[in-house]
């Protein structure tokens, strides 16, 4: 069964330092992955998908992650972490024989100035 | 403008009063579902449609109903509502299935069942 985990339920920063969001995921064969974001009182924005093209994934908003089949892993991470980064980020994994994806509990970025 | 909407985004209701919560979409995507987001278990698929007149369950569907009898409108039934589902939520849709497919989400609406 397919699952997905994200590590961290908050996560705090200062504006201009890097960000790193963990996600590992549980797939019987090679998983679709994607990164949404929240931000308050709005619904999710695809940030980045993978698809079993390159490992490095570049998304909006100048976000990447990176598959590592190795580690069941696909972190999002931006170099420099801007105010308007501040929201909810979702890991999710669509599922291998069923028409449904499965989404991670989620972690609230914090930005601080 | 490409969009899912949603109404209403909010609802303060009671215990078995049958409610109807509208989803639209302009993009002529044929799949369509149904999301209820709760603090620390993200989202949970309701239920979804893979084209008119085909629906499915998804993870928690008991205590819903919804019909898809036109491709654009997928409207969220609670027949006789209950507190366990105040809850934030989304309607979502994309061309064909998900697989590779971006999901585009309505903006949300927040149940609350007294």
């Amino acid at each position: 069964a397919q699952s997905v985990t994200q590590l961290d339920s908050h996560v705090s920063v200062s504006e201009g330092t890097p960000v790193l969001l963990r996600c590992n995921y549980s797939s019987s064969y090679s998983p679709s992955l994607f990164w949404y974001v929240q931000h308050p009182n709005k619904g999710l924005q695809l940030l980045l998908k993978y698809t079993s093209a390159a490992t490095l994934v570049k998304g909006i908003n100048g976000f990447e992650a990176e598959f590592k089949k190795s580690e069941t892993s696909f972190h999002l991470t931006k170099p420099s972490a801007h105010m308007s980064d501040a929201a909810e980020y979702f890991c999710v994994v669509a599922s291998d024989n069923t028409d449904k994806l499965i989404f991670g509990t989620g972690t609230r970025l914090q930005v601080f100035p | 403008e490409a969009q899912v909407t949603q109404n209403p985004r909010y609802l303060i209701t009671v215990t078995g009063k049958k409610l109807t919560v509208t989803c639209s979409q302009n993009m002529n995507h044929e799949y369509m579902s149904w999301y209820r987001q709760d603090p620390g278990l993200g989202l949970r698929q309701i239920y979804y449609s893979m084209n008119v007149e085909v629906t499915d369950k998804g993870d928690v569907p008991e205590g819903y109903k919804v019909s898809r009898k036109e491709k654009r409108n997928f409207p969220l039934i609670l027949e006789s509502p209950s507190p366990n589902q105040t809850s934030l939520y989304f309607c979502a849709s994309s061309l064909m299935g998900f697989d590779n497919q971006p999901q585009h989400f309505g903006d949300g609406t927040r149940l609350s069942i007294l």
